[in-house]
């Protein structure tokens, strides 16, 4: 399977603890995307990179929050100090630069704080 | 605030019915409408997509209907089956970024 893949799958937290989630994109995509759902809710754009510079982040990204893309392959995002709002599917998609609205999802991580 | 409306939240059909997802947006900097598919413990997966200069497209029993002066766009399921229960979301984007909607649970009775 060359598709987006995450790991872990699931990841079960008690409140404060830092957890760290882990994205492999498509290999030759250079554009990598995270995204939160939430139960009910459409995906929402947290942040992305383009090879291994990060370039945008959105206000619901927090100082809690951080993501990087070493050497332009995987990506990781940790979130510190979680909260019970924290609890959501983090999902990672990755495109090409020049097909970039083409974008293919991982199937997530689903996090849970207890 | 959410950039895309969709509706409804959920809906149910028979074999073989249409079911027809509706989407507006405002901000008309947007310049492609994709929809994604998402089945439980899935991530979405790209289904179909239009740009504002086309009116329709399809794809197979896919079709979407885009109409850029009321801001607004659907998706229909022509011939739909059991197999094609699942949660749609419409979304928006210019760039990179992608605007979804809340989505729509639709459930396809054998």
């Amino acid at each position: 399977d060359t598709g987006v893949s995450q790991d872990p799958r699931h990841k079960i937290t008690k409140r404060g603890q830092n957890v760290t989630f882990r994205c492999d994109p498509i290999s030759e995509h250079n554009r990598l995307y995270w995204y939160r759902q939430t139960l009910g809710q459409g995906p929402e754009f947290l942040t992305y990179f383009q090879n291994e510079a990060q370039l945008e982040k959105s206000r619901l990204l927090s100082d809690r929050f951080s993501a990087e893309r070493p050497k332009g392959s995987f990506s990781t995002l940790e979130i510190q100090r979680t909260e019970q709002g924290d609890s959501a599917m983090y999902l990672c998609a990755s495109s090409l630069i020049d097909s970039y609205e083409t974008q293919y999802f991982g199937p997530g991580t689903r996090l849970l704080v207890l | 605030q959410q950039q895309v409306k969709q509706s409804p939240q959920s809906l149910i059909v028979q074999k073989g019915g249409i079911p027809i997802i509706n989407c507006a947006y405002e901000n008309t900097a947007f310049d492609y409408f994709p929809w994604y598919q998402q089945f439980p413990g899935k991530g979405p997966a790209l289904l179909i997509a239009i740009r504002p200069d086309v009116s329709e497209k399809k794809e197979g029993r896919f079709t979407i209907s885009f109409n850029k002066s009321a801001k607004q766009f659907s998706l229909h399921i022509m011939d739909s089956q059991p197999g094609d229960s699942a949660t749609y979301f419409c979304a928006a984007s210019y760039d990179y970024k992608l605007s979804f909607g809340a989505g729509t649970t639709v459930t396809v009775r054998a």
